[in-house]
């Protein structure tokens, strides 16, 4: 069985300021990893993700995460934060290809 | 429209009563899941379904039972609702997220309030 650890639960960031936000996962097998995004009162939506080939992947809102196999890590950062951004973040992980695995939630605020 | 839909987006009940919580999606995804969202615990599986007539035991399923009569509708029904049921409830589904084009799809959310 695969598990999922979002380090921090909180994390307040001024507007403009770099943001990280760290995943750590356990499985003896090989993983596939998601960050997905959270907005207040609606569903999840996927942020970016990593299958294979390049550890390092980006979203189209500016936002990256890299697959660091030897400390099971896919860490979330983004250089320059909005207003925008506030939200819910999720790491999650899947060994089957459609089942995933969620971590506890990152809330990020961001102020002006 | 397209896309996945849940009801009721809110609902109170009483312990004790059955509940039924909807889902349907109009893509023909083959998988769907029902995860529960709670603070500090993230999204848990409650259950899955692979196909039509194909379901199966997520994480957390005691309390709770599920149906696939059809692939578009994936209804989870809370047998005797309990307090520890409150939460919101998630429908999800998807083709194979492994497919880059594919990711998992998720409703906005059933907010359950047992009293």
């Amino acid at each position: 069985a695969q598990s999922v650890t979002q380090l921090d639960s909180q994390v307040p960031v001024f507007e403009e300021a770099p943001v990280e936000l760290r995943c750590n996962y356990s499985s003896s097998v090989s993983v596939y990893l998601f960050w997905y995004v959270q907005y207040p009162n609606q569903g999840l939506q996927l942020l970016l993700k990593y299958l294979s080939g390049s550890t390092l992947v980006e979203s189209i809102n500016g936002f990256e995460a890299e697959f660091n196999k030897s400390q099971t890590s896919f860490h979330l950062r983004k250089p320059s934060v909005h207003i925008s951004d506030t939200a819910e973040y999720f790491c999650a992980v899947s060994t089957t290809g459609y089942k995933l695995s969620f971590g506890a939630g990152t809330t990020v605020t961001v102020r002006a | 429209d397209a896309g996945i839909t849940q009801s009721p987006r809110y609902k109170i009940t009483e312990t004790g009563r059955q509940v039924t919580l909807m889902c349907h999606q109009t893509w023909s995804h083959s998988y769907m899941f029902w995860y529960r969202q709670d603070l500090g615990h993230g999204l848990r599986l409650i259950y899955y379904s692979a196909a039509a007539d194909i379901t199966d035991k997520g994480e957390v399923p005691d309390g709770y039972v599920v149906s696939r009569s059809k692939t578009e509708n994936f209804p989870l029904t809370l047998e005797s609702a309990t307090r520890s049921q409150t939460s919101v409830y998630f429908c999800a589904s998807s083709v194979d997220i492994t497919d880059y084009n594919s990711p998992l799809h998720f409703g906005n959310g059933t907010r359950l309030t047992v009293t």
